[in-house]
């Protein structure tokens, strides 16, 4: 089966630097990779993702990178704000519609 | 607006009970999943249903099974909880099938102790 790792596991960055995240993944047939966010005591929510036709999508301060022979993808945040701070998942899709979630990284946005 | 409901934000069981978690989508979605989430291992998706009465096991299944009689409602059952069943259970629910990949959306999720 697909098998994701996500790295670094925590991050701190001070307010408007970048924070960039990356995932790896095994299955090269995988062709949807989604980010999401979870704010402390609340849901996940999809902030961006790629399908694999494209090498870069990009919403405001937010973007993702997919390189599929190299089999990863990374998350890049600028201009970092506190609203930030929380727990990013990336995931890859196996099959039809299985996610396989990264373990997270929690991101800490310092003022 | 999509929502996804868990019938408990909280829950405190003992070893051995059975416990059921419930979640229900109103927005018509036909894939409903079943996710546990634990510090350090991410989202792992225990089954996942694609139709009524349809149900696939996810990574984890082990100690869990699931029942889904209506559209909207996806049940997730501990026949026998463990204190290794100690997690935060979320359910999710997307539109849609292959080859077109749609938005999960998340229910807020039950944090369950068993004792």
């Amino acid at each position: 089966g697909e098998n994701v790792e996500q790295h670094p596991s925590t991050l701190s960055v001070q307010e408007g630097d970048s924070a960039v995240i990356k995932c790896t993944y095994s299955d090269s047939a995988s062709n949807y990779f989604p980010w999401y966010k979870q704010e402390l005591g609340k849901r996940p929510q999809l902030i961006i993702d790629i399908r694999s036709n494209v090498g870069e999508k990009k919403d405001q301060r937010i973007a993702v990178t997919l390189n599929k022979t190299a089999k990863h993808f990374s998350l890049h945040i600028t201009e970092t704000q506190p609203e930030d701070s929380a727990v990013y998942f990336c995931a890859v899709i196996q099959g039809a519609q299985k996610l396989v979630f990264g373990q997270g990284t929690r991101l800490t946005i310092n003022p | 607006d999509v929502k996804v409901t868990q019938s408990s934000r909280y829950l405190v069981k003992r070893t051995g009970e059975k416990v059921f978690l419930e979640c229900v989508q109103d927005m018509d979605h036909e894939n409903m999943f079943w996710y546990r989430q634990d510090p350090g291992l991410g989202l792992r998706l225990i089954y996942f249903s694609y139709d009524v009465k349809m149900k696939e096991k996810g990574d984890i299944p082990e100690g869990y099974s699931v029942s889904r009689e209506k559209k909207e409602r996806f049940s997730l059952i501990l026949e026998s909880a463990s204190t290794n069943q100690t997690s935060m259970y979320l359910c999710a629910s997307n539109k849609g099938a292959a080859p077109t990949y749609n938005e999960q959306f998340f229910g807020p999720g039950t944090r369950l102790t068993v004792l």
